[in-house]
């Protein structure tokens, strides 16, 4: 059981190009996520999938678009980065834990330049 | 607006001792409350949660408090280990959307 895994590790990017960050989990949850990590700022929540075919806007979905390409795989796609993306970002997918609740488990990060 | 708080950048611990982490929420319509635990360069891993409707939760040496009237949370680690040393997140969630604080980075001092 891997969990959740996050490729690449590392990306540095120019200014202007696109790429896209993979996600997978191998746990069969329902929901997955995208999130940014910036120093001070705690995690902020970009995109989130509560079903397979199911997306919708998180607190800082500007510059970004999801896919949520099967019930594992959910992958984050910056169309032109920016310097204002450089950042550390997470998946994470969540199952429930009791009643409406759920608990989410966290990949190990991307980390992103962008120059 | 950060709608979750850790007003405390970092702490310091003896080993053996108290370590306490406090956090403070605005949302009211928080209804499930939760605790990471984060190691550099890697990805928070979930320490503990509490729902709503509880005041206290425990599992081993790490036990979670909510004041719902304050909209105060904490988190107990008794005894404090050298291996708890770790930047620690509390979050809180309403209709799946979770909301993470700043963090607070505990070192526990051998």
């Amino acid at each position: 059981n891997a969990g959740v895994t996050q490729t690449p590790k590392f990306q540095v990017l120019k200014t202007g190009q696109s790429m896209t960050l993979q996600c997978a989990q191998d746990m069969n949850h329902n929901s997955m996520y995208w999130y940014r990590q910036d120093p001070g700022m705690g995690l902020r929540l970009i995109y989130y999938s509560a079903s397979e075919g199911t997306t919708d806007k998180g607190e800082v979905p500007n510059g970004y678009n999801v896919s949520r390409l099967n019930k594992r795989e959910f992958s984050l796609r910056l169309e032109s980065a920016a310097p204002s993306q450089t950042s550390v970002y997470f998946c994470a997918s969540s199952v429930p834990s009791g009643g409406a609740q759920e608990t989410q488990y966290f990949g190990p990060g991307t980390r992103l330049l962008v120059l | 607006d950060q709608q979750v708080k850790q007003n405390s950048p970092s702490l310091s611990v003896q080993e053996g001792r108290i370590s306490i982490l406090n956090c403070d929420y605005t949302n009211s319509m928080f209804d499930y409350f939760l605790w990471y635990k984060k190691y550099p360069a890697e990805g928070p891993t979930f320490l503990i949660s509490i729902s709503s409707i509880k005041d206290k939760n425990e599992d081993g040496r790490f036990t979670v408090f909510l004041n719902k009237s304050a909209k105060h949370l904490s988190l107990h680690i008794v005894p404090s280990q050298p291996g708890d040393s770790a930047v620690y997140f509390c979050a809180a969630s309403a209709q799946n959307q979770f909301y993470f604080g700043t963090g607070t980075s505990l070192t526990v001092i051998p």
